[in-house]
């Protein structure tokens, strides 16, 4: 089975400080991505890679970046977290483009306060 | 996602009931049609999908059908049962895969 990790379930950080969220997948899938789920919203992309040291913006990347220095990682970092980047964040990987499924993390409950 | 729209955004139905979710798109180019369910503390987890060469796939309790003219597409859940409680997300590929806003399906018994 598709495992994919994410290094916390719940994280409670204050204005202005950077935070990382970490994704670890084990399958070695090329692609990777973050979403953020907000009520009433659905999922909403953040950032997706499709291979080690790229990435490529998704619909929401203000105040976001992403690192993926290996196959099976990779990082969301907010540089300076605000109040409205309290979400859940979801990291998800697979093995092709838009058209093969995702495998979803278990989510990230971030509270900035 | 806006190009994606999900209804409804919240479904009680009687176990033994059937459900149905529908999702419409705007991208005529879009071909590929998952249905994602999350279960309360876990993430989205894919259980059925559809292409656009077919016009309706079953797998057991749950079924998705396609209408490519009308640009929409549903989920089908039969004789629904407690465990069938969840968020259900559509997505459709529109250039990076879009997710519907949910809807969240409780089953009563």
């Amino acid at each position: 089975d598709v495992k994919v990790t994410q290094s916390s379930r719940y994280l409670v950080k204050r204005t202005g400080e950077k935070v990382f969220l970490e994704c670890v997948q084990d399958m070695d899938h090329e692609n990777m991505f973050w979403y953020r789920q907000d009520p009433g919203l659905g999922l909403r992309l953040i950032y997706f890679s499709y291979d080690v040291k790229m990435k490529e913006k998704g619909d929401i990347p203000e105040g976001y970046s992403v690192s993926r220095e290996k196959k099976e990682r990779f990082s969301l970092i907010l540089e300076s977290a605000s109040t409205n980047q309290t979400s859940m964040y979801l990291c998800a990987s697979s093995l092709g483009g838009s058209r093969n499924e995702q495998y979803f993390g278990p989510g990230t409950r971030l509270t900035v306060t | 996602g806006e190009n994606v729209e999900q209804h409804p955004s919240t479904l009680s139905v009687q176990e033994g009931d059937s459900a149905v979710i529908k999702c419409t798109y705007s991208d005529s180019a879009s071909n590929y049609f998952p249905w994602y369910k999350q279960e309360l503390g876990k993430g989205p987890q894919l259980i059925i999908d559809i292409r656009s060469n077919v016009g309706e796939k079953k797998d057991q309790r749950i079924a998705v059908t396609l209408n490519k003219t009308a640009k929409h597409f549903s989920l089908h859940i039969t004789e629904t049962q407690p465990e069938d409680s969840a968020v259900y997300f559509c997505a459709a590929p529109v250039e990076k895969l879009q997710f519907g806003a949910g809807t969240q399906v409780v089953v009563t018994p």
